[in-house]
């Protein structure tokens, strides 16, 4: 079965310093693995995915995730936080689609990221 | 291009009440699908449709249903509503069923039922 798990369930950043918000993955077959925003009272927007290729995906507003096959993970990263970062933040795999599977996004518990100024 | 569009916002119901959620995409997308979102619980799907025609139960459908006459529209009815459907509902779509397609929000109407 598809899983990704996130461990921490917030973390908190100083404006201007480096972001890591981290994930692990636990899937059958090649992992194929989104971030996710969440704004408070907003929907969720797709930040990037890593396919295949090379390990650091660049995605929207700065961000970019370090897929390391070794360790399971998929961690997003930023160089420079900015205050306009804060919200919720969630690793996602899809399940696969056909006989008993929908095709849903499995999306690990989320991650509330604070960046103080 | 307006993506994934919900309406309404917000809803405020009595139990017993029925009403749809709207969602359409205007991105020529086959899948779509319904999640709810619950403190504690992440998201979870309600029902989801392939195309056209098709619809099909995701893991919490109880109390809903959905149909999908047009590709780009697909409504979420809830029959008689229930303080345990308070929740905020999102819609999505994607353009297929790949492990690596893309799965787009919108974003999302939030209901009370008292």
């Amino acid at each position: 079965a598809q899983s990704v798990a996130q461990p921490e369930d917030q973390v908190n950043v100083a404006e201007g310093n480096p972001l890591t918000v981290k994930c692990t993955y636990s899937v059958s077959g090649n992992p194929y693995l989104f971030w996710y925003v969440q704004y408070p009272n907003r929907g969720l927007q797709f930040l990037l995915k890593y396919i295949t290729g090379d390990n650091l995906v660049k995605g929207s507003y700065g961000f970019e995730a370090e897929f390391n096959k070794s360790q399971t993970s998929f961690h997003l990263k930023k160089p420079s936080a900015l205050v306009s970062d804060s919200a919720l933040y969630f690793c996602a795999v899809r399940d696969p689609y056909g006989s008993s599977n929908t095709g849903k996004l499995i999306f690990g518990q989320g991650t509330t990221l604070q960046v103080k100024p | 291009n307006a993506g994934v569009t919900q309406t309404p916002k917000f809803q405020v119901l009595k139990t017993g009440q029925s009403m749809t959620l709207q969602c359409a995409q205007d991105m020529n997308h086959e899948y779509m699908s319904w999640y709810r979102q619950d403190p504690g619980m992440g998201l979870r799907l309600i029902h989801y449709s392939v195309g056209a025609g098709i619809t099909d139960q995701g893991e919490v459908p109880n109390g809903y249903n959905v149909s999908r006459s047009t590709t780009e529209d697909f409504p979420l009815r809830l029959l008689s509503a229930a303080p345990s459907q308070t929740s905020v509902y999102f819609c999505a779509s994607c353009v297929g069923f790949k492990f690596t397609d893309t799965q787009y929000f919108g974003p999302g109407t939030r209901l009370t039922v008292l």
